[in-house]
């Protein structure tokens, strides 16, 4: 089983910041395989970004991702207030398997 | 207009079976590569994958489940089962079902959850 380990734990930001969200992989992903989820209290969680980079249908702009082989990044350019939630990396190439979440909260 | 919508009960004792069903709308179960899966986040804590049913009924379970769990599908209801037997405490959770959608990169296709129900926490306790 691949395991996503996601850091930090918690984000403490103030809106119009820039965020930097990681995740690494037990063993290497193909980046096609990796995508991000925000999930806001009491919500589902909504797809961001898939193949580590291509964002969703309607995501904003401000929110890309990178990485490959196991590192991988979500970054937030100008946090809005609505971005502050909890964000999940999830690999789908080998079966499903989902980081245990970064919590964005503003500071 | 994509969306999945989980019903069932609430609360169950140790030992008892859970049955969710997962209705959904704006897609086929019938269509080539499409899926319903359903994963589950306890209270305070991460998203757990369990299982995946496919177009042509193919399965495929978490292992940690993989004893315990059933999901099947009708598709002229439009609707996935998931069966849980012998519940635990542990497995209160709020319990999502989620499509597996398809999407075109590069030379072939990528599937993933796109669209996701809004959840149902299902407690156990006696």
């Amino acid at each position: 089983e691949i395991v996503l380990t996601q850091s930090p734990g918690t984000l403490s930001l103030s809106p119009g910041e820039g965020a930097t969200l990681s995740c690494r992989a037990s063993q290497n992903i193909d980046s096609s395989y990796l995508a991000w989820y925000q999930q806001k209290p009491g919500q589902a969680p909504r797809l961001l970004i898939y193949a580590a980079s291509s964002r969703a249908t309607d995501i904003p702009d401000r929110f890309s991702g990178s990485g490959s082989g196991t590192d991988f990044t979500l970054t937030i350019s100008r946090l809005e207030p609505e971005d502050f939630a909890v964000y999940y990396c999830q690999q789908y190439g080998s079966w499903y398997t989902f980081g245990q979440g970064t919590k964005l909260e503003v500071k | 207009q994509i969306s999945l919508k989980e019903s069932g009960p609430t609360l169950v004792k140790p030992t008892q079976t859970l049955t969710l069903t997962c209705a959904f709308s704006g897609f086929s179960l019938t269509t080539n590569g499409a899926g319903v899966g359903w994963i589950r986040q306890p209270p305070g804590k991460a998203l757990e994958w369990l299982g995946v049913i496919y177009w042509n009924d193919d399965k495929r379970y978490s292992p940690s489940l993989n004893n315990r769990i059933t999901i099947n599908k009708d598709t002229s209801k439009n609707q996935v089962v998931l069966t849980i037997t012998n519940m635990d405490p542990g497995d209160t959770a709020t319990y999502y079902c989620a499509r597996r959608g398809s999407y075109v990169f590069r030379a072939g296709r990528l599937y993933l959850f796109d669209y996701w129900g809004q959840g149902t926490l299902v407690t156990v306790s006696s």
